[in-house]
């Protein structure tokens, strides 16, 4: 099956610096690449995704980029501030014939953003 | 209000006594999954399920049972629960395959002594 790489698993920056998160996937199938943030305590949520025909998508202070040759994408946080302290990952979601679909997550990045 | 609920959120049980974990959505979703979260593991796939009576293995499936009878209700049922299930375990709902926004439950946290 799909297996999702992601480093680094713990990433401290200083509040205002920006933050770089990066995950390899295994399977070129793979065509759906979302990121979610789990604060502490609390249920994933969606905070960005990309589609396999697009390199880069951006929302406000969060970009993600893809490059399939490569099989790895990116998460990056610009201007950064302690609410965005929490745990990311990644994920693939690959089809498995017959419009089986599976999603894949990543480890998991806790990013502590300090004051 | 649109969400994915789950009960219990909290159970300590004893080794090899049946349980079930429900997980509901009021948003007419066709996808529905399983995932347990464990320190320094992430979050994996137990089951999915594309529509309903439509189940699949994801990547951890050995102890766990599901059904999906009805559009709503995915069930999370372990038979004979060992300590190594202890966990945090997340109920995830989507429009369509899980090429789209997967929405959460609250999660349940399983103690198994």
């Amino acid at each position: 099956g799909e297996n999702v790489e992601q480093h680094p698993s713990t990433l401290s920056v200083q509040e205002g610096d920006s933050a770089v998160i990066k995950c390899t996937y295994s399977d070129s199938a793979s065509n759906y690449f979302p990121w979610y943030k789990q604060e502490l305590g609390k249920r994933p949520q969606l905070i960005i995704d990309i589609r396999s025909n697009v390199g880069e998508k951006k929302d406000q202070r969060i970009a993600v980029t893809l490059n399939k040759t490569a099989k790895h994408f990116s998460l990056h946080i610009t201007e950064t501030q302690p609410e965005d302290s929490a745990v990311y990952f990644c994920a693939a979601s690959i089809r498995y014939g017959a419009g089986s679909y599976q999603l894949t997550f990543g480890k998991g990045t806790k990013l502590s953003v300090i004051p | 209000e649109a969400q994915v609920t789950q009960n219990p959120r909290y159970l300590i049980t004893v080794t090899g006594k049946k349980l079930t974990v429900t997980c509901s959505q009021n948003m007419n979703h066709e996808y529905m999954s399983w995932y347990r979260q464990d320190p320094g593991l992430g979050l994996r796939q137990i089951y999915y399920s594309m529509n309903v009576e439509v189940t699949d293995k994801g990547d951890v499936p050995e102890g766990y049972k599901v059904s999906r009878k009805e559009k709503r209700n995915f069930p999370l049922i372990l038979e004979s629960p060992s300590p190594n299930q202890t966990s945090l375990y997340f109920c995830a709902s989507s429009l369509s395959a899980p090429r789209v926004e997967q929405y959460f439950g609250p999660g349940t946290r399983l103690t198994v002594t």
